[in-house]
């Protein structure tokens, strides 16, 4: 089936350290999603990509999805201790109305 | 404009009890999605409705587990004759009519225990 495999599964960084998760997909994806999720909360909303190529820019964060739209990538510049949480991509690949896969996240610990 | 709500919170049951989990997505959003989350794990797709209907639930076991959203009140998540292993966060998120996908909106969850 289809499936979205995300590295790292984990990241410790001190803060002020730059911090990247990967996400790959098997088959060609429609769009990709980002979402964060605090300890205890609930996924938010970051980003959509929708275009091969896109790369788009919040703040410190900058997404970006592979020109064969199998891949993204989130970058966080300069952490700070606010950035802690789980961060998830989640593939919609375009044949079911309403599946996102979700990537099993990358848990970001920033240590100031 | 209130959120997504999801209820309860929290709720614990004991084997073979059964739970229902209640959503109500944001205003003007038809779409409903019911996701699980284990600790340490990704969200897990189980269902996907709109009003009196179900779209999509390749992600539902087969048994115990049903879902409905009717033309009236919440979405319902309902799980008959719990066990140990339903432990886990649901998740339920809205988004608005329209084939562009959009982000979804979570609502926070409710968490449950099966003792």
């Amino acid at each position: 089936g289809q499936q979205v495999m995300q590295i790292p599964q984990y990241q410790h960084v001190q803060e002020g350290e730059d911090f990247t998760t990967y996400c790959n997909s098997s088959t060609t994806l429609s769009n990709i999603q980002w979402y964060k999720q605090r300890p205890g909360g609930h996924p938010v909303f970051l980003i959509q990509l929708v275009k091969s190529g896109e790369v788009k820019k919040q703040k410190r964060l900058t997404f970006q999805f592979g020109e064969a739209k199998k891949n993204s990538s989130l970058h966080i510049t300069a952490t700070q201790t606010t950035d802690v949480g789980t961060y998830f991509c989640a593939g919609n690949y375009g044949g079911s109305q309403g599946n996102l896969i979700f990537g099993k996240g990358t848990k970001l610990s920033v240590k100031p | 404009n209130a959120g997504v709500m999801q209820n309860p919170r929290h709720l614990v049951r004991r084997r073979g009890q059964e739970a229902r989990l209640r959503c109500s997505p944001m205003k003007g959003h038809s779409h409903v999605y019911w996701y699980r989350q284990l600790p340490e794990e990704g969200l897990k797709f189980m269902v996907y409705l709109q009003k009196e209907n179900i779209i999509d639930e390749s992600g539902m076991p087969k048994e115990r587990f049903s879902a409905e959203f009717p033309k009236e009140g919440p979405s319902i998540l309902r799980i008959q004759q719990v066990v140990r292993g339903d432990s886990a966060a649901y998740f339920c998120a809205s988004s608005p009519p329209g084939r562009e996908k959009r982000g979804y909106t979570f609502g926070s969850g409710t968490r449950l225990t099966v003792v």
